[in-house]
């Protein structure tokens, strides 16, 4: 079955920097990753997903690259603010078992 | 609507007690899940209803029964759980089967 490995587990960077998260999956046939963003004491929330067809998707501060070849996808902010903190998942799909597959988890602390 | 409501948010039960966790989604998505979360970890898959029939069981324990009585509502039944089973209860949806989850904000449970 799938496998996704994160990195970091955790990340600090101060307001106004730039910050990487990096998920690697082991299923060449996974063809969904999508990223979620969980603020303590409530549910995850989806942010931004790719699809195995692109390379590169943005949504204003946030952008996520698909490596199919090297099977990574990376997580990008930029100009973090204090809200960006928060715990961020990558997961990928287990074409298996037809579910999605969490990594570990990244903790983000933006210091104003 | 384009919201999952899980309740209760919070359930102190004891180990003999019955209770019941419910979810409720109205965006016509046609798969719900249960996921177990435990503190800094990632969710945990436990059951997939598709279509209202359960398709995935991830070997949970009998104590933990769901119930998908229409394509709106999920349940999970609690009976005779144990400590360890303190954890956040996530219910999440989707159109299909991976793609597009929107999680709940989750059911804290505490076992004593």
């Amino acid at each position: 079955g799938e496998n996704v490995e994160q990195h970091p587990s955790t990340l600090s960077v101060q307001e106004g920097d730039s910050a990487v998260i990096k998920c690697t999956y082991s299923d060449s046939a996974s063809n969904y990753f999508p990223w979620y963003k969980q603020e303590l004491g409530k549910g995850p929330q989806l942010i931004i997903d790719i699809r195995s067809n692109v390379g590169e998707k943005k949504d204003q501060r946030i952008a996520v690259t698909l490596n199919k070849t090297a099977k990574h996808f990376s997580l990008h902010i930029t100009e973090t603010q204090p809200e960006d903190s928060a715990v961020y998942f990558c997961a990928a799909t287990d074409t298996g078992f037809q579910k999605l597959v969490f990594g570990t988890g990244t903790r983000l602390l933006v210091s104003p | 609507d384009t919201e999952v409501t899980q309740t209760p948010k919070h359930l102190v039960m004891g180990m003999t007690n019955k209770k019941s966790l419910k979810c409720e989604q109205h965006m016509g998505h046609r798969a719900m899940y249960w996921y177990k979360q435990k503190a800094k970890k990632p969710p945990e898959l436990m059951f997939v209803y598709s279509y209202e029939k359960l398709s995935i069981n991830e070997s949970v324990p009998s104590r933990f029964s769901p119930e998908c009585p229409n394509s709106s509502l999920l349940n999970l039944h609690l009976h005779a759980l144990q400590p360890e089973d303190s954890a956040l209860y996530l219910c999440a949806s989707s159109q299909d089967r991976v793609n597009g989850y929107t999680f709940g904000s989750g059911t804290r449970l505490t076992v004593v």
